[in-house]
C-alpha cells in the first residue's frame, strides 16, 4: 500500500490556468507538508499543516492555497499559473512536531510544467 | 539561501568503494537527517542524528555530526550500483518540524 500518494503524477498546463494537486497519506500522521523542488534539485518547504491547521507558511505567493479537509489529506491549489511555477511538488507527512518522531515520508511527486 | 550546503555536488565511484558526502549548515539545529532520491522519485529517509549525538550507524551507512563546526558527513561503505541516487541532508528542529534541505550530492556508482 502506498503510504503517501499524490495525484496527478504529471501536469502540463497553460499559463494563467488554475490547477490542483492532491495528496493523501495512510500512515495516521498528524502533520503534512508541501515542498517545491526546482530544476536545480533544490527542495524548499512551502506549507505545513498539523491536524488540519496551518503551522508553516513560507514565503509563497498567495496564488498557492493549501487545503486540508482532514488530517489524511492536504491539497494544493494554484491560481493563475506562471512559467516559474514549473517544478516538482512533493507532499510529505510525519508524526506531530512534538512527538519526537521527525522522520518525514514523501510522496512520489507531481511534475508540473507550465507552458 | 539553503540552510545546508553539500559537498561534493557530484561523486562518481566504482562499486565496492566507499562514498563520503558532507553537509554544512548555518543555524542551530535539533536534528539532521539524510534522505535519498532516486531519479524521478520521491525522497526516502535514511537516517536521523540528533544534535546531542556524534555518530550513528545504520547498515552500510555511517553518519557523523559536529555541531561545533555545523557539519555532518554521510559515509556509504562498500557501495553498490543500486546506491546511485541523489543524497540530501536536511536540518530540522524549527517550529513545526520544518526541514531545510541542502542542494544534494549526486552519487553515481559504476558497476
Amino acid at each position: 500500500d502506498t503510504a503517501v500518494s499524490q495525484t496527478p503524477k504529471y501536469l502540463v498546463t497553460q499559463m494563467g490556468n488554475d490547477k490542483s494537486i492532491k495528496c493523501e497519506q495512510n500512515l495516521g500522521h498528524d502533520t503534512m507538508y508541501w515542498y517545491k523542488q526546482d530544476s536545480k534539485k533544490f527542495l524548499k518547504i512551502m506549507f505545513s499543516y498539523n491536524n488540519k491547521e496551518l503551522i508553516i507558511n513560507e514565503t509563497v505567493p498567495n496564488r498557492f492555497s493549501p487545503k486540508s479537509p482532514d488530517k489524511a489529506h492536504l491539497n494544493l491549489h494554484i491560481n493563475s499559473l506562471e512559467l516559474g511555477d514549473s517544478a516538482v511538488y512533493f507532499c510529505a507527512s510525519s508524526q506531530s512536531p512534538t512527538s519526537g518522531q521527525e522522520t518525514q515520508y514523501f510522496g512520489p511527486g507531481t511534475r508540473l510544467l507550465v507552458l | 539561501s539553503q540552510q545546508g550546503e553539500e559537498d561534493p555536488q557530484a561523486l562518481s565511484i566504482q562499486e565496492g568503494e566507499n562514498a563520503t558526502m558532507n553537509c554544512s549548515y548555518k543555524t542551530s539545529i535539533n536534528n539532521l537527517q539524510w534522505y535519498r532520491q532516486n531519479s524521478g522519485r520521491g525522497l526516502v529517509h535514511l537516517i536521523l542524528i540528533r544534535s546531542n549525538e556524534r555518530e550513528k550507524h545504520s547498515g552500510r551507512l555511517r553518519v557523523t555530526l559536529d555541531t561545533s563546526k555545523k557539519s555532518s558527513s554521510l559515509l556509504i561503505t562498500a557501495s553498490r550500483a543500486a546506491d546511485t541516487a541523489s543524497y540530501f541532508c536536511a536540518t530540522g528542529g524549527n517550529a513545526g518540524n520544518m526541514l531545510t534541505f541542502g542542494g544534494g550530492t549526486r552519487l553515481m556508482v559504476k558497476p
